[in-house]
This record gives C-alpha cells, sequence and structure tokens, in this order.
C-alpha cells in the first residue's frame, strides 16, 4: 500500500478563520513533508519531519502550523491565511529521508 | 547550483508516437533522480527513478536515460496514449542533510488521438 491520504479535498477558508489540513499514511514512513504547489508550478516544500521531529521549516509564514501527533498523522494549522495562500497542498511521505517520496491527492485551498 | 532544468515546456504527441523530456543539472552531489507524473487536481504520482550508477531503467513503457558525465537524464514514453496526457515533473535529490528534492519546472504532455 503506498498510499498518502489527505482531507479534506477542497477547503474555503476566510481571512480570520482557523481550519486544519490532515495527512495520513500507514506505509510506516518515518519522514513526511508538506508542499504548497500553485497552478502550472512545482511543489514546493514547507516542513520536513523525520521521526516525528521538526527537521526543516522552509522560511515559511507562521500562519501556517505544523503539527506530527505520530509517526502516521501530520497536521497543517492555519490561521489568517492571505488571498496569495490559495494554492493546492500537497502531504509527502517517505521511508527516511533519503528514501523516494509518496504524494497523497492535496487539499485545494481557496482563501477569500 | 542546486537547479534542474526541464525541458520541453510543453509537448504534443500523436498516440503511439515517442515521448521525450530531458533534465539537466549542475550539482554533483545529487544521488537519486525520480519523474513525476501529475494529473490535473491531482497530487504528483511517483513515475520512475534512477541512481546515478545506472545509466538506463526501464518499467513498461516508461524509461530513464542517464548521463552522468554530461549531468543529463531523460523521460521516454514509448507507445504514447491519451491517458498518458499530463504534466511530467522531473526532479534530483540532494545527497545528505535533510535530502531536499529539487524540481524542474514541468512539462505539459498531451498525447493526440
Amino acid at each position: 500500500d503506498t498510499e498518502v491520504t489527505q482531507t479534506p479535498k477542497h477547503l474555503v477558508m476566510g481571512m480570520t478563520n482557523k481550519k486544519s489540513l490532515k495527512c495520513e499514511q500507514h506505509m510506516g514512513h518515518r519522514a513526511m513533508y508538506w508542499y504548497k504547489q500553485k497552478a502550472k508550478k512545482p511543489p514546493e516544500l514547507m516542513f520536513v519531519y523525520s521521526y516525528e521531529k521538526l527537521s526543516i521549516n522552509e522560511s515559511v509564514p507562521s500562519r501556517f502550523s505544523p503539527e506530527c501527533p505520530n509517526s502516521s498523522l501530520l497536521n497543517l494549522h492555519l490561521h489568517a491565511l492571505q488571498p496569495e495562500d490559495s494554492a493546492l497542498y500537497l502531504c509527502a511521505s517517505s521511508q527516511d529521508l533519503p528514501s523516494g517520496r509518496y504524494f497523497g491527492p492535496g487539499t485545494r485551498l481557496t482563501v477569500t | 547550483q542546486q537547479q534542474v532544468k526541464q525541458s520541453p515546456q510543453s509537448l504534443i504527441v500523436q498516440k503511439g508516437g515517442i515521448s521525450i523530456i530531458n533534465c539537466a543539472y549542475e550539482n554533483t552531489a545529487f544521488d537519486y533522480f525520480p519523474w513525476y507524473q501529475q494529473f490535473p487536481g491531482k497530487g504528483p504520482a511517483l513515475l520512475i527513478a534512477i541512481r546515478p550508477d545506472v545509466s538506463e531503467k526501464k518499467e513498461g513503457r516508461f524509461t530513464i536515460s542517464f548521463n552522468k558525465s554530461a549531468k543529463q537524464f531523460s523521460l521516454h514514453i514509448m507507445d504514447s496514449q491519451p491517458g498518458d496526457s499530463a504534466t511530467y515533473f522531473c526532479a534530483a535529490k540532494v545527497s545528505g542533510g535533510y535530502n531536499k528534492l529539487i524540481f524542474g519546472a514541468g512539462t505539459r504532455l498531451a498525447v493526440h488521438p
């Protein structure tokens, strides 16, 4: 099973809202990632978790807050977003940091 | 330099033809080169990958050719089908650190019937 699941599939939120994106994998992978993808562009790395610890924050604004409750789950908490934050948010996982990454289907986020 | 240059930006191929997408890099610290296929509204799917000690890898209709001395690698899709129409991203993984994955800009492939 090489599946990474993400919920919700679509999310519309106002700039004052607080919402969360969820990601789950049951492949026993120990590295998990959040990416942001704008239309017609490649994915951009936001955060890296390795063994449930935040390894990398790619200078992401504090209105994005990641959380890794356990080795299978990854959340992205959103607060006070801007319209330019509208994008496809992708979760990915890999066996470990050097291994190939498997992406989830993404959450299409629209900030109004 | 941590860049991967991908070409062409878009590609139109007739059904049954060969689709060829090229990528070039400069950083010799890359140690893993995956290709991703992405359909509209979906996440990228890992299609095929190669390590620099191998010159070619084939999986079904998909082949990666790797030229270490030229720092180039390419994806060949044989017998291209309309269902192959998607955006393809090459990528290169940096060895060590947190093993950052550098993506090419993407190629939009359209296979016409």
